[in-house]
């Protein structure tokens, strides 16, 4: 049963770069079964995709925010890593890591139990 | 970008009815790239059917999906306590992938 399990500060002040990291635990981030992606809830806005990723390089953003998105893979850790850069209070949500089966596949079969990221200074 | 918008906002049932919840698209979606979640307090979105009518595994069968084009719904047959939550399309036809705004059941 794949698990994941997201980490990382719940606390960032404005102006500067979120970062999440996703550790995945029964299966391999190098699986070609599985793309990897972060999705973030908030009361304003609601769900709302962030990125997906192939461990060997393909990556989908969601045009609204890719201009600040860094993805990352650490395969040696079973771990992707999200940085967001320049956040304000809107980028204050629930992050969650799941994961899809391709980019025409986009629905999301196992996720994170997520993670509160405040942007407060 | 396609949004969704779902309807009603809430729905308040007893166990035992039968739910139908709307999510209506603003283009089509073909393919049927459409899904439907369940998410409840504190808990990240529960998969419960992809390509409109395909249920995720471990659903039961009291939930379905229909539809087609800009017209989806998610019924629950015979509601139980623990289907309180509230439920979210999202479609994954056309970038970005979108969201609807949820709709409460209430049991």
């Amino acid at each position: 049963q794949l698990q994941l399990q997201e980490s990382g500060p719940g606390l960032v002040k404005p102006s500067e770069t979120l970062s999440l990291t996703c550790s995945v635990s029964g299966g391999s981030i190098s699986s070609s079964s599985y793309y990897w992606g972060w999705i973030r809830q908030s009361p304003g806005k609601g769900l709302e995709w962030i990125a997906i990723f192939y461990y060997s390089g393909s990556t989908y953003y969601n045009p609204s925010l890719k201009s600040r998105v860094t993805i990352s893979v650490d395969t040696s850790k079973n771990q992707f890593s999200l940085k967001l850069s320049s956040v304000t209070a809107a980028d204050t949500a629930v992050y969650f890591c799941a994961t899809t089966r391709g980019y025409s596949h986009g629905y999301f079969d196992y996720w994170g139990q997520g993670t509160l990221v405040t942007v407060s200074s | 970008e396609i949004v969704l918008t779902q309807s009603p906002g809430t729905l308040s049932l007893s166990p035992g009815q039968r739910a139908t919840l709307s999510c209506r698209a603003s283009q089509s979606v073909s393919s049927n790239y459409l899904a439907w979640y369940q998410q409840k307090p504190g808990q990240a979105p529960r998969l419960l059917i992809y390509g409109a009518s395909s249920r995720a595994t471990g659903i039961p069968d009291r939930f379905s999906g229909s539809g087609s084009g800009t017209d989806f719904s998610l019924t629950i047959s015979r509601l139980e306590p623990e289907d309180s939550a509230v439920y979210y399309c999202q479609q994954y036809h056309g970038s970005p992938w979108t969201f609807g705004q949820g709709t409460k059941v209430e049991i």
